[in-house]
């Protein structure tokens, strides 16, 4: 199946610093990615949905100057958490579909844990 | 808008034991579901999806789930379980227009007990 890989895996930061993590579709061409926030125990927020050479979509609640995102190529797709502070601190998750299906299949990268202290 | 209530946030099982994780979901169109599993501190991977046809999906690792429009659920069984299927399992749901925006579950954590 196509591999989604994200990097780096963990983070940690001081408060204030701003992280970036990527989202990389490693044998086949994403024109969308998605991501979302996983809090301890809980379920997958969807965040923002990036479309190749356009901007992000974000979601209701969701600050689009603190977390920006960048999907400059069809592989590759940037989160960039800035002035994190503590309550920024979560497992974040991208998922790349590839091109021209609708039929909602997701694969999914690693996961990013971000740490801010 | 869809929602998704995954009915119990945990689930002790014994080996060998059969399973039954339940999911029930509400929207105002047809959808696609899902049942993804997730091991600890990594992403998601796909168990098995419904998108039209057969009511009775076959996924990976022995998993089956049987779609029931009438009740609005997409259980999730599997007949006899191993200590490797501990994780932590979500149902999602995509509106067929939505264009894979997936609205997850709470999930389920399926713990297996020798």
């Amino acid at each position: 199946g196509a591999v989604v890989s994200q990097h780096p895996s963990w983070v940690i930061c001081k408060s204030g610093t701003s992280v970036k993590i990527e989202c990389r579709s490693l044998d086949f061409q994403a024109t969308t990615m998605f991501w979302y926030r996983q809090f301890p125990k809980q379920s997958l927020m969807l965040m923002a949905t990036s479309n190749e050479g356009s901007k992000a979509t974000y979601e209701q609640g969701v600050e689009k100057d603190k977390f920006l995102i960048n999907h400059a190529s069809l592989t590759l797709s940037t989160l960039t958490v800035t002035s994190a502070h503590p309550e920024d601190s979560s497992f974040y998750i991208c998922s790349a579909r590839t091109g021209g299906s609708n039929t909602g299949e997701l694969f999914f990268g690693e996961g990013s844990r971000l740490t801010v202290l | 808008a869809q929602s998704v209530t995954q009915l119990d946030s945990q689930v002790p099982v014994f080996e060998e034991a059969p399973v039954e994780l339940r999911c029930n979901y509400s929207s105002s169109v047809s959808v696609y579901l899902f049942w993804y599993v997730q091991y600890p501190n990594q992403g998601l991977q796909l168990l098995l999806k419904y998108l039209s046809g057969s009511t009775l999906v076959k996924g990976i690792n022995g998993f089956e789930a049987e779609f029931n429009k009438s009740q609005t659920s997409f259980h999730l069984r599997k007949p006899s379980v191993h200590i490797s299927d501990t994780a932590e399992y979500f149902c999602a749901v995509s509106e067929e227009t939505s264009g894979s925006r997936l609205t997850f579950g709470e999930g389920t954590q399926l713990t297996v007990n020798p």
